[in-house]
């Protein structure tokens, strides 16, 4: 069964602490996205990778960190340095030869207090 | 900056009505478009996506493409009550990213 895996789906940390999302796929994607939904709001893209050992900042990076060592993961770590880290976390993953539409995993819902 | 804009809604449509959806973006470079669902605490889900002008039908949903207006629409013909969720707009620009709107809340009145 094919799929994007979000782990864990709630997350709850105090402040201060760094904390990391994880997101897996078995679609054989090559590119793989992390955005950030708050309340009422789109989505906004933190980070986005188009290959092994390689990403980029989007629109938000400031506070998170990611690593692309294997095609499969791209988990995301939310840093300390992040002023309001309470959100919805979204993965999602695409086929760059099939024309980018993309698959979002379940989401992980991260409160800090 | 490029922007893809949604009215918030709620939209709000009688049981088997057809509910028309909007989304205009800025960027005419844009290429691909995109139309997600997102349930209320769930994740978005793909339901349509169209890359040239005109329409495509895929069941009770048609997707409407006008490059030149820059606008693209969604229309859900037979609205049920379990169509009311809220509706994401997304465009590809020409790079690898997709511009997501803030979404458009559909309500599928019983």
């Amino acid at each position: 069964d094919g799929g994007i895996t979000q782990s864990p789906k709630y997350l709850f940390r105090k402040e201060g602490q760094n904390v990391t999302l994880s997101c897996e796929q078995n679609l054989n994607h090559d590119a793989m996205y992390w955005y950030r939904q708050d309340p009422g709001q789109g989505l906004r893209l933190i980070y986005y990778s188009q290959i092994v050992n390689d990403f980029q900042k989007g629109d938000i990076a400031e506070g998170y960190s990611v690593s692309r060592e294997k095609k499969e993961s791209f988990p995301l770590t939310v840093t300390s340095a992040q002023k309001n880290p309470t959100a919805f976390y979204l993965c999602a993953s695409t086929n760059r030869d099939r024309g980018y539409e993309q698959y979002f995993g379940p989401g992980t819902r991260l409160t800090v207090t | 900056q490029k922007e893809v804009e949604q009215n918030s809604g709620p939209l709000s449509v009688p049981e088997g009505a057809i509910a028309s959806l909007n989304c205009t973006y800025s960027d005419r470079g844009s290429q691909s478009f995109f139309w997600y669902r997102q349930y209320s605490g769930k994740s978005p889900e793909l339901i349509m996506f169209i890359y040239s002008n005109g329409d495509k039908e895929d069941g009770r949903f048609t997707a409407q493409l006008n490059k030149a207006s820059q606008y693209v629409s969604l229309l859900i013909r037979d609205s049920q009550p379990s169509d009311s969720a809220t509706y994401l707009c997304a465009v590809k620009d020409s790079s690898y990213k997709l511009i997501f709107g803030s979404g458009t809340r559909l309500l599928v009145r019983p």
